[in-house]
């Protein structure tokens, strides 16, 4: 069965201490794998889509990286406007046609000021 | 470049009633998913719509419906509603030439007491 695991589920950083979030996915042949932000009571907002084990994508203080089993979301030098909840999630390529993302549970983010 | 809406969002019900929710895809997508989110959870895929057919469904009840318009936009309807039914309700909208990253809407927040 497709599943999607995060860790940890909560995490509070000072401003300025760096960390990384992890994402280990089971899933039967992997078409891409997803990261958003999700703001309390808003929808979640796109911030990277990985394709293949090796690949990384950056965006300000992000960093995605991507192996065959997991994926790290790296987050240098957080700001306060870095708390949200981050969810990772996954496409399979089978059955053909199928597009439904698997959602983890997501890491709950606090960055201190 | 209007991306995803979803209306109402927010929505009061008492159980059994039936309730009716909105999306609007992000401009050029033709392709509308919905999600259910609960509290502290990442989001579980209901139903996806395309060619105004639904193509795929997740462990959902028949209780949940949904239709997709010539125009692509979309509705979700749920009957008989349960206090369980109480969630964040997503639409995500994508390419389905591409299948890849989705775009969510804000969200449709259900109580149903």
């Amino acid at each position: 069965e497709d599943q999607v695991t995060q860790s940890p589920e909560a995490l509070r950083l000072q401003e300025g201490e760096s960390s990384s979030l992890n994402c280990s996915y089971t899933v039967s042949g992997l078409r891409g794998l997803f990261w958003y932000r999700q703001d309390p009571g808003k929808g979640p907002e796109f911030l990277f889509t990985l394709y293949s084990a090796g690949e990384e994508k950056e965006k300000e203080r992000l960093k995605a990286t991507l192996t065959k089993k997991e994926s790290f979301l790296h987050i240098t030098a957080p700001k306060p406007e870095d708390s949200a909840t981050y969810l990772c999630a996954v496409q399979a390529r089978r059955p053909p046609g199928t597009y439904k993302y698997i959602f983890g549970t997501g890491t709950r983010l606090k960055v201190l000021a | 470049d209007a991306g995803v809406t979803q209306s109402p969002t927010h929505l009061i019900k008492t159980r059994g009633q039936q309730v009716t929710l909105r999306c609007s895809p992000k401009s050029g997508h033709d392709t509308v998913s919905w999600y259910q989110q609960a509290l502290g959870q990442g989001p579980q895929f209901i139903f996806q719509y395309y060619e105004e057919e639904e193509r795929q469904r997740g462990n959902f009840p028949d209780r949940f419906s949904g239709h997709q318009f010539p125009n692509y936009s979309s509705e979700l309807n749920v009957n008989a509603l349960l206090l369980g039914d109480s969630a964040l309700y997503l639409c995500a909208s994508s390419l389905f030439s591409k299948g890849t990253e989705a775009f969510f809407g804000q969200g449709t927040r259900l109580t149903v007491v």
